[in-house]
């Protein structure tokens, strides 16, 4: 079946840094990732998404990077403010017109002032 | 804003009721999903509507689950015989199939806690 996980459970960095969070799928025939970061006590919120016949997406701070070979997926934020601490989940569509989401465990980032 | 609401946020009950949860989706989205998350994981899917079809129910996780979307609008999500087990998050995502993107946009949830 399909899984998607995660490589690091927490993430610490500096406020102004760069965080990077990475993910893992297992099926290749995968085609649509999206990013959520979901604060304490809130629903996920979206953040950006990528299909499988790119290799890069930018958002307002937010790259995905997309590499097929390794089945291998990266959230990169830019000048990470404390408004970015929250956990974060990559999520795969399951195959077919279905649609319904399979999510991984979460990295929880956290931004020290 | 008009994104995804959920009623009620919280709810305590006793083991052994019944509890009913109510989604109200993004106006012109007419798929509608219900997942469940744990403490420390990720959402678990559990059923969708496509307007007021049901296209998926087997990973409701018994039969004291059960959902309805009776005009393709609003959805609720009923648990019978509520077990401890039970508590958890109940979350609702929308989205626009057939448009450009499926993106899920997800409501606040509705936290459980099965006394």
């Amino acid at each position: 079946g399909e899984s998607v996980g995660l490589h690091l459970p927490t993430l610490s960095v500096q406020e102004g840094d760069n965080s990077i969070i990475n993910c893992a799928y297992s099926n290749s025939a995968s085609d649509y990732f999206i990013w959520y970061k979901q604060e304490s006590g809130k629903g996920p919120q979206f953040i950006i998404d990528i299909r499988s016949n790119m290799d890069k997406r930018q958002g307002q701070r937010v790259t995905v990077l997309l590499n097929k070979t390794v089945k291998h997926l990266s959230l990169q934020i830019a000048a990470t403010q404390p408004g970015d601490s929250a956990v974060y989940f990559c999520a795969d569509q399951e195959g077919g017109s279905q649609g319904n989401l399979i999510f991984g465990k979460g990295t929880k980032l956290s931004v020290k002032p | 804003d008009t994104g995804v609401s959920q009623n009620p946020r919280h709810k305590i009950t006793k083991r052994g009721q019944n509890v009913t949860f109510r989604c109200d989706p993004i106006s012109e989205h007419n798929r509608l999903y219900w997942y469940r998350q744990t403490l420390g994981q990720g959402p678990e899917f559990l059923t969708y509507f496509q307007n007021e079809a049901q296209l998926e129910k087997s990973r409701l996780l018994s039969d004291r689950f059960s959902a309805e979307r009776p005009k393709g609008s609003f959805s609720t999500l009923e648990i019978q015989r509520t077990e401890q087990g039970d508590s958890a998050m109940y979350l609702c995502a929308s989205s626009r199939f057939g448009g450009r993107t499926d993106t899920q946009y997800f409501g606040p949830g509705t936290r459980l806690t099965v006394l």
